[in-house]
C-alpha cells in the first residue's frame, strides 16, 4: 500500500557530528524516493532523490542510501550545522506518471551548538 | 525564495465559512499542486492542475475545490469550514506534469478555523 514512514520523530545532534535520518516504506515496487527539508515557517524544499536502480546517491554534504531488501532508506548529513535544523521528510511519488507524492510524517532534527 | 507565492499568509475564520487561498506558480511552471499540512495528518496531497486541467486528485474533501486560471495562478476554495480544517496549506509548482524532484513549494497559508 501507500505508506512511507519514519523511525524517529525527533533527532538531536551535536554541531559538527553526522546525522542519520531513517525512513521505511512498505511497497516493494516503489522505485523513486525524494528527501525534503522543511525549515520553520517555510514550505518543503527538495534535497536529494534516488531511484531504485541505485543504492547510494551523494549531494553536497548529504547522502541517501537505499536498501531495497529491507525497504529502508536513510538520509545522512555530514558535519551537521545549525542551519540543518528542520523537519526532514522522505517522500514517494506514486502512479504510473508519478501523479502524486506521498510524504512520510517527518523527523525533526535539532542541532545543538 | 522558491518563486511560488501564496496569499494570504494567515487566515482566521469561523466554522461554516468559506475561504479562498491563492497561489501563483513560478514563472513558466504549468503545474500547480495543493497540500494540506496538519499535526495529526502530516503533509497530504490534495490536488494537482496542469495547464488549466485537473491532473491528479489526492485526499481532497468534497467541501474543497480548486481551479487553475488561464494565467496559471490557482485558487483553493474551502467551504463549510470545520475546526479540523485548521492547517497549513501549501501550493507547489513544477514545469512538468509530474511532481518528482521539480516541485517548488510556496511559503504556505496558515488557516485557523475558530
Amino acid at each position: 500500500g501507500e505508506s512511507v514512514g519514519l523511525h524517529l520523530p525527533t533527532l538531536s545532534v551535536q554541531e559538527g557530528d553526522n546525522s542519520i535520518i531513517n525512513c521505511a516504506y512498505s511497497n516493494s515496487a516503489s522505485d523513486y524516493f525524494i528527501w525534503y527539508k522543511q525549515e520553520s515557517g517555510k514550505g518543503p524544499q527538495f534535497i536529494i532523490d534516488i531511484r531504485s536502480n541505485m543504492d547510494k546517491r551523494q549531494g553536497q554534504r548529504v547522502t541517501v542510501l537505499l536498501n531495497k531488501t529491507v525497504k529502508h532508506l536513510s538520509l545522512q548529513i555530514a558535519a551537521t550545522q545549525p542551519g540543518d535544523s528542520a523537519v526532514y521528510f522522505c517522500a514517494e511519488p506514486l502512479g504510473t506518471s508519478y501523479d502524486k507524492v506521498i510524504f512520510g510524517p517527518g523527523t525533526s532534527l535539532s542541532v545543538i551548538p | 525564495d522558491s518563486g511560488v507565492t501564496q496569499t494570504p499568509k494567515h487566515l482566521i475564520t469561523a466554522t461554516g465559512q468559506r475561504v479562498t487561498l491563492r497561489c501563483s506558480p513560478r514563472s513558466g511552471d504549468l503545474s500547480v499542486y495543493w497540500y494540506q499540512q496538519s499535526l495529526d495528518q502530516g503533509l497530504q496531497f490534495l490536488i494537482q492542475y496542469y495547464n488549466g486541467e485537473e491532473r491528479a486528485k489526492g485526499n481532497i474533501l468534497e467541501r474543497f475545490s480548486a481551479q487553475q486560471f488561464p494565467d496559471l495562478h490557482s485558487e483553493l476554495n474551502l467551504s463549510s469550514l470545520e475546526l479540523g480544517d485548521s492547517a497549513l496549506y501549501f501550493c507547489a509548482s513544477s514545469a512538468s506534469p509530474n511532481p518528482g524532484n521539480e516541485q517548488f513549494f510556496g511559503p504556505g497559508t496558515r488557516l485557523t478555523v475558530l
